[in-house]
């Protein structure tokens, strides 16, 4: 089957601007989260949403939002840029049940240099 | 708060040698536990996790880890190590219960010597 899908893989934006970023799950996977990896900070975890709604929220100002659509495809969204907002934004796909068969999927990333 | 902290910013193996990658964990209670691996070819992979049950947790590509509570402690191994395992891993932590956010370490870059 189909793996997880982000679009687009590569953003150049400027400061000010807003941004939006998609991932595609994998088929039946009903979560999606997103994950933000800068050399400074490393990974940490944006959002997950499952079946629409926004189950968990990382400790993110409120310039980061995201949705889910009822096919389970995600966006998020950056406003204002700021020029450490430049990363790469990871968002993985899993059931959404936290059982131990329960495994996580990631896409390819999306690369966001702001200048 | 939970944090996780890998000591080894970097381990260097030769291939066939055995692997050790420490991590430590701080939680108040029982954590979801996770091991993840980044490669430029593959991108970020789930290696394996524990939620519960069996504290000996088996993983793709040959990879096991251990849960200790005692040592708060949830250390990666493989018995004989491969050139392609040449990546970072991270261990990263989450709270059971309802508020599943995860915590990530920052990293060990495995070089593997032929």
């Amino acid at each position: 089957k189909a793996g997880v899908t982000q679009t687009p893989r590569y953003l150049i934006k400027t400061r000010g601007q807003q941004v939006t970023l998609s991932c595609s799950p994998i088929s039946g996977h009903r979560s999606v989260s997103w994950y933000q990896q800068t050399p400074g900070q490393g990974l940490q975890f944006l959002f997950e949403y499952f079946s629409e709604t926004q189950r968990n929220k990382g400790n993110f100002p409120g310039r980061f939002s995201g949705r889910q659509f009822s096919n389970s495809r995600s966006e998020m969204n950056v406003s204002t840029l700021e020029l450490g907002d430049s990363a790469l934004y990871l968002c993985a796909s899993t059931s959404g049940t936290r059982g131990n068969t329960d495994t996580q999927y990631f896409g390819p990333g999306t690369r966001l240099t702001v200048l | 708060a939970q944090s996780v902290t890998q000591p080894d910013i970097h381990i260097t193996v030769s291939e066939g040698a055995s692997l050790e990658l420490r991590c430590n964990y701080s939680y108040g209670a029982t954590p979801y536990l996770f091991w993840y691996v980044q490669s430029p070819g593959q991108g970020l992979q789930l290696l394996l996790k524990y939620f519960s049950g069996d504290t000996l947790v088996q993983g793709i590509k040959g990879f096991e880890a251990e849960f200790k509570r005692s040592q708060s402690s949830f250390n990666l191994r493989k018995p004989s190590v491969h050139w392609s395992d040449a990546a970072e891993y991270f261990c990263a932590v989450g709270a059971s219960g309802g508020s599943y956010i995860p915590t990530f370490g920052r990293g060990t870059s495995l070089i593997v010597h032929p």
